[in-house]
């Protein structure tokens, strides 16, 4: 059964760097025809679609947020990873990794974890 | 960048009820890129509806998707206790993803 996990810091400090990783289980992150996203949702908001990968590096992202975004892939560690820099409070949420699937649709989901942007 | 504008944003109602949701795209999409999810507090979401009318796997027929062009349906034909929650949809284009606001379905 494919399992996703985030990992990483859950406070961050404005203007830093906010980096997360995904590690997938259960499955290859190498299997062609899928993509590896990251999602947020600010706390009592709606859901923000960031960006996704291809295990061959493939990456979409979200325009806005292009200028600060990098999202990376190590297919040796089954792992995608989130690189959100000059945060300010306004990137307080809870981020969440899942896969895009068949239809395009994000069909397995990580748990999601918490980063707030705080002093 | 195609908008999806949900409503209404809150919908109340009782077990046993049918609730009508809506999902209106900005411009002309395909079907086959609207995708509904639920979303109960403190969990991640998960897919309901994919290409506009297909329940994803483990879905209870209660709930249907249903429209083309701009105007987008999410039924749910008899409401279960378990079936209050946050409803979103969501529009694959042109490599982007995007989410509707969110029906919020409370009890009434």
């Amino acid at each position: 059964q494919l399992q996703l996990q985030e990992s990483g810091p859950g406070l961050v400090e404005p203007s830093g760097t906010l980096s997360l990783t995904c590690t997938v289980s259960g499955g290859s992150i190498s299997t062609s025809g899928y993509y590896w996203g990251w999602i947020r949702q600010p706390p009592g908001k709606g859901l923000e679609w960031i960006g996704s990968i291809h295990y061959t590096g493939d990456t979409y992202h979200k325009p806005s947020l292009k200028s600060r975004l990098t999202i990376s892939v190590d297919t040796s560690k089954n792992q995608f990873s989130l690189r959100l820099t000059s945060v300010t409070a306004a990137d307080t949420a809870v981020y969440y990794c899942a896969r895009r699937g068949g239809y395009y649709v994000l069909d397995v989901w990580g748990l999601g974890t918490v980063v707030t942007v705080s002093s | 960048e195609t908008v999806l504008t949900q409503s209404p944003g809150t919908l109340s109602l009782s077990p046993g009820e049918k609730a009508t949701l809506s999902c209106r795209a900005s411009q002309t999409v395909s079907r086959s890129y609207i995708a509904w999810y639920q979303q109960k507090a403190g969990q991640a979401p998960r897919v309901l509806i994919y290409g506009a009318s297909s329940r994803a796997t483990g879905i209870p027929d209660r709930f249907s998707g249903s429209g083309s062009g701009t105007d987008f349906t999410l039924t749910i034909s008899r409401l279960e206790p378990e079936d209050f929650a946050v409803y979103y949809c969501q529009l694959y284009g042109s490599s982007l993803i995007t989410f509707g606001q969110g029906t919020r379905l409370e009890f009434k």
